[in-house]
């Protein structure tokens, strides 16, 4: 079947603009999971939803960084006055179950200049 | 996030060798250990979990677990040239906790 899929794949965005990336999990999956991953890093973990209900936020950077899940399939990571400092790969994890294995999508690269 | 040491090489084996990777972390009350590889420009794929101390095989790749020592370990036996990639060690804090906390990885490269 069809696995976790992101988009966009690239993002080039000007300092100060607002970006929408998404995430569409394997059907099924309850659980899904948003990472960042800085080049020669491992993946940092940024926030994290059950069904619709973000569970734990507790890695987003700041304020400015928001996620949401309203029907429990589909995620959207919101970035709003974007910095060069937020330039980074953005992956999406599923699992079946909280409990379940973890498989990443493809990632958006974000660069901001 | 809990810190999650790894070298991160490269380590050069030659084929048919083993790979052998360290992980350690600092936080005792960790309970879920995992072992992703990641090829270049991919995503991370789950190779292996372990939750208990000791030995878990599949295949090829063996991880050994010491919570007293809070040390995780992956070996890969009869290494090939598909196996080179970057290996990232992965730990979830306590049971009810599902986020994944990842090392910076370590880059193993299989001479043919």
């Amino acid at each position: 079947g069809a696995g976790v899929s992101q988009s966009p794949r690239y993002k080039v965005t000007k300092r100060g603009q607002d970006v929408a990336l998404r995430c569409d999990p394997i059907s099924g999956h309850v659980s899904l999971y948003w990472y960042r991953q800085a080049l020669g890093q491992g993946p940092e973990f940024l926030t994290y939803f059950n069904y619709e209900a973000q569970q734990d936020k507790s890695g987003l950077p700041n304020d400015r960084f928001s996620a949401e899940r309203p029907e429990g399939s589909i995620s959207t990571l919101t970035i709003q006055r974007t910095e060069q400092r937020d330039s980074a790969m953005y992956r999406c994890a599923s699992s079946f179950s909280l409990f379940g294995e973890q498989f990443f999508g493809p990632g958006t690269r974000l660069t901001v200049l | 996030q809990k810190e999650v040491e790894q070298n991160s090489g490269p380590l050069s084996v030659p084929e048919g060798a083993i790979a052998s990777l360290n992980c350690t972390y600092s936080d005792r009350v960790s309970q879920s250990f995992f072992w992703y590889r990641q090829y270049s420009g991919k995503s991370p794929e789950l190779i292996m979990s372990i939750y208990s101390n000791g030995d878990k095989e599949d295949g090829r790749f063996t991880a050994q677990l010491n919570k007293a020592s809070q040390y995780v370990s992956l070996l890969i036996r009869d290494s090939q040239p598909s196996d080179s990639a970057t290996y990232l060690c992965a730990l979830t804090e306590t049971l009810n906790d599902y986020k994944l906390s990842f090392g910076a990885g370590t880059t193993v490269t299989v001479r043919a």
